[in-house]
């Protein structure tokens, strides 16, 4: 099965610096890839999400990058803020018959005011 | 948004008891899941279903069961509840075209 594996597990960042997380997978047959931020005692939000057909995708301060080849993909977000600081998740699914996603093991983002 | 409620939000039992968790959901979506979370692992899946009656494993199934007998709820079931399936638990549905999940709001699951 898929195997996602998300680095740095902790993040702390200046207010206005960029922070980027990172993440591998392990099927090459994986085609689609979202994001998740989760906030303390609530369940996770899609923020963004790409498909192996685009390379990169931007919605405001937030953006996504995919490497096929070598099976990685990144989160990058500019200008962060204050409310930017939560659990941020990424995720694979090859599964998209039934879109079953496996989940890394999260990011733990501190953006300091 | 589409409407998902798990309940009970918080639940404490004992060591050996059985369990059931309840998503909800107030859309006709075809596709629920039942992750749990904890620290360090992230969300690891533990079944799903993709219809009424239709069900499968997730990687961490062992000890759990699901029934889904109405499009609208997903249960799951802790058959004789151990300590090592603390957790919370996270119901998701998968909404419209895309693949994106919407999440419910957990359930606290401590067993002692």
């Amino acid at each position: 099965g898929e195997n996602v594996e998300q680095h740095p597990s902790t993040l702390s960042v200046q207010e206005g610096d960029s922070a980027v997380i990172k993440c591998t997978y392990s099927d090459s047959a994986s085609n689609y890839f979202p994001w998740y931020k989760q906030e303390l005692g609530k369940g996770p939000q899609l923020i963004i999400d790409i498909r192996s057909n685009v390379g990169e995708k931007k919605d405001q301060r937030i953006a996504v990058t995919l490497n096929k080849t070598a099976k990685h993909f990144s989160l990058h977000i500019t200008e962060t803020q204050p409310e930017d600081s939560a659990v941020y998740f990424c995720a694979a699914t090859s599964d998209t018959g039934r879109r079953a996603l496996t989940f890394g093991s999260g990011t733990r983002l501190q953006v300091q005011p | 948004d589409a409407g998902i409620t798990q309940s009970p939000r918080h639940k404490v039992t004992e060591t050996g008891t059985p369990v059931t968790l309840r998503c909800h959901q107030t859309e006709n979506h075809r596709y629920m899941y039942w992750y749990r979370q904890d620290p360090g692992h992230g969300l690891r899946l533990i079944h799903y279903s993709y219809g009424v009656k239709d069900t499968d494993k997730g990687e961490v199934s062992d000890g759990y069961s699901v029934s889904r007998s109405k499009t609208e709820d997903f249960l799951l079931t802790l058959e004789s509840a151990t300590s090592s399936q603390t957790s919370v638990y996270f119901c998701a549905i998968s909404t419209g075209g895309s693949y994106g999940y919407t999440f419910g709001s957990g359930t606290r699951l401590t067993v002692v």
